[in-house]
Formats: C-alpha cells, structure tokens, sequence
C-alpha cells in the first residue's frame, strides 16, 4: 500500500466550479505539502502545514486553499477553478527538519 | 530562497558510473541538499538527502564539496530505470520545504 494516497488521480472540469483534492499519508509524519507542476518545470509550492493548527503560504498559494483535517489528511480546493490551473498535483509528507520528503503520485487536474 | 544550478540534461551509458553535479554557492550552515528524481507522469521519488558529510543508501552516493558550494549525486551502476530528471534541491529552516529548480535530465543509453 502507498504511503501517500492522491484523490482523485485525474479530474476534467470547467472554470468557475469549486474542486477539492484530497491526500492521506500513513507515515506518521507532521508536516505534509502541496505542490504544483507545469509541462516542462519543476514543482513549485503551494501551502504546507506543520500540523492540524498549522497552515503556511507557499510560492504560489493565490486561488488556493487547503485544509488540514487530521495529522494525516491535508486538502486543497480551487474556490472557483480557472484554466491556467490546469497542471499536475502532488502532496507530500515529511518527518521532521532536513529530513527526505516523500511525495504522492499525483492528481492530473484540467480546467476547461 | 535561491535555486541550485544543474545542467540541464546528462547522457550515460549503461552500467556505467554517472556523476551528476550541482551548484549551491549560497547555500547556508544549516541548508540540507536534498536529491530527488522524477520519472515522467510520477511523482518526484527521494534519493539521498546530507548536510555535510558525504552519505550513502541503497540507490546512490552524495559527494558533498568541503565547503558545501556543489555536490554531486553518483550513481554507481546505471540502469535504464535511472534514465529520469534528477532534481538537487536546498532545504533550510524549520519548513523542510523544498524549492525545485528545472533538474537534469539523464538519458541512459544501453
């Protein structure tokens, strides 16, 4: 079983609707991510959280925001989706301070 | 938070030592290098991660320079399954969050 669960791991939908991505993570760790990724570049951040009453900013959290329901559950909603938020989604946890991150498989996401 | 510089892709040969090197010159005392490497439509997998010393697991070595401005990520064994974008990435502080730059791609020849 995957340490880090995405849902959904694809999703088509139009500008304007509300959508939410889910992730879960079975490794016990504190800290978990949200990540964009564009054709061609690298992942950018987008929120992060150090634990249930924790949320940060990232690089690139405008039309963004996330909810951290449990030490295991982070979610990302697009309050009213547009089409350059078309791009691949990846969460990811990590233990502590200079410790490995540990990444998702990705939720492929467009927006007509 | 300033980006490391890698080129931008590499080319090796099959069973073959790959050297992949990188450029942190501002890097801070207490900045971790961090490698990951991502295979197309999948998520970025961890590699190795090291402070100062150099480190070894079962996927690769990390040299780290004396003065901590470049590292390079060894591959020891090339196989056509490490043909991916490698990503040499700076995290400091108390975040542990990672600030990607663009990556080499390998390509491994058989």
């Amino acid at each position: 079983d995957a340490d880090v669960t995405q849902t959904p791991r694809n999703r088509i939908t139009k500008t304007g609707k509300r959508i939410m991505l889910e992730c879960s993570q079975t490794k016990g760790h504190d800290r978990m991510y949200w990540y964009r990724q564009d054709p061609g570049l690298g992942l950018r951040l987008i929120y992060y959280s150090f634990d249930v009453k924790d949320i940060n900013k990232g690089e690139i959290s405008d039309g963004y925001s996330v909810s951290r329901q449990a030490q295991a559950k982070f979610s990302l909603s697009l309050e009213s989706a547009i089409p350059n938020q078309t791009a691949l989604y990846f969460c990811a946890t990590s233990a502590r301070v200079g410790g490995g991150v540990f990444f998702g498989p990705g939720t492929r996401l467009t927006v007509l | 938070d300033a980006k490391t510089t890698q080129p931008n892709s590499m080319e090796s040969n099959e069973e073959e030592p790959v050297h992949l090197p990188c450029n942190h010159s501002t890097i801070s005392g207490t900045d971790y290098i961090h490698w990951y490497r991502q295979l197309p439509s999948q998520g970025p997998e961890y590699v190795i991660h090291g402070l100062t010393s150099n480190v070894n697991n079962r996927m690769a070595s990390l040299a780290i320079a004396e003065d901590r401005k470049s590292s390079t990520l060894i591959l020891h064994r090339a196989t056509l399954r490490d043909a991916a974008v490698y990503y040499c990435i700076r995290s400091g502080g108390a975040t542990n969050k990672l600030i990607f730059g663009t990556g080499t791609l390998l390509a491994v020849q058989p």
